[in-house]
């Protein structure tokens, strides 16, 4: 069974510049999360997705950050423009449905602003 | 107060030592407690699932949980290079949200 599908694995980018974050969750999985990782910290819930709808998106910045979830599969996170504070891992996971489940984990996206 | 305190390390052990990992929480309501491992420019991955005070043991995993002290447990017996890693403790909350530890980098020398 495939896992956790995320790309780019590494994005360098100037600040002000957009980025966008792609995640192919296991298949048959309903729930999708976003999470972020800063250096020597654990993931931070961003946005977590049921399906199409985003059930709770409450730690997503909405003034720079955007996610879709087109289809309730691929999702798609969106930063613009980006900070140097938003250097850090985009982790994505997805779980059979929400609750107290086991949540799998992608590789995640390392991004670097300048 | 943050709601989870973990000690970020590192911590370096040789070959075959028993590690003891940590981690406390503030939020009682906290009802399923959780380990998971992340080797570098991996994502995590889940090693250990409770939701119980006591024991449970997986190998050479054993994830203590003591819910009236407000503190879970992992330990390691017979350590291997290869679970160098950082460990992660977390924890759902009422809500149904992850909320995880700052992790614990552990290197295993041969």
């Amino acid at each position: 069974e495939a896992g956790v599908v995320q790309s780019p694995r590494y994005k360098i980018i100037e600040k002000k510049q957009p980025v966008a974050f792609w995640c192919n969750p296991i298949s048959g999985h309903n729930t999708l999360y976003w999470y972020r990782q800063n250096l020597g910290q654990g993931p931070e819930l961003l946005i977590r997705y049921e399906n199409e709808e985003a059930v709770d998106d409450s730690q997503l910045p909405k003034d720079r950050f955007s996610a879709e979830r087109l289809k309730g599969v691929d999702s798609t996170l969106k930063i613009q423009p980006a900070e140097l504070g938003d250097s850090a891992v985009y982790l994505c996971a997805s779980s059979s449905r929400g609750g107290y489940n086991e949540q799998f984990f992608g590789p995640g996206t390392r991004l670097t602003v300048l | 107060q943050k709601e989870v305190e973990q000690d970020p390390g590192p911590l370096s052990v040789p070959e075959g030592a028993i590690v003891s990992l940590n981690c406390t929480y503030s939020n009682s309501a906290f009802q399923y407690f959780m380990w998971y491992r992340q080797y570098s420019r991996k994502g995590p991955e889940l090693l250990m699932y409770t939701y119980s005070s006591g024991n449970k043991e997986d190998g050479r995993f054993t994830a203590q949980v003591d819910k009236s002290s407000k503190y879970i447990s992992l330990f390691i017996r017979d350590s291997q290079p290869s679970d160098s890693a950082t460990y992660l403790c977390a924890f759902y909350n009422q809500g149904g949200k992850l909320i995880f530890g700052q992790g614990t980098e552990l290197s295993v020398k041969p």
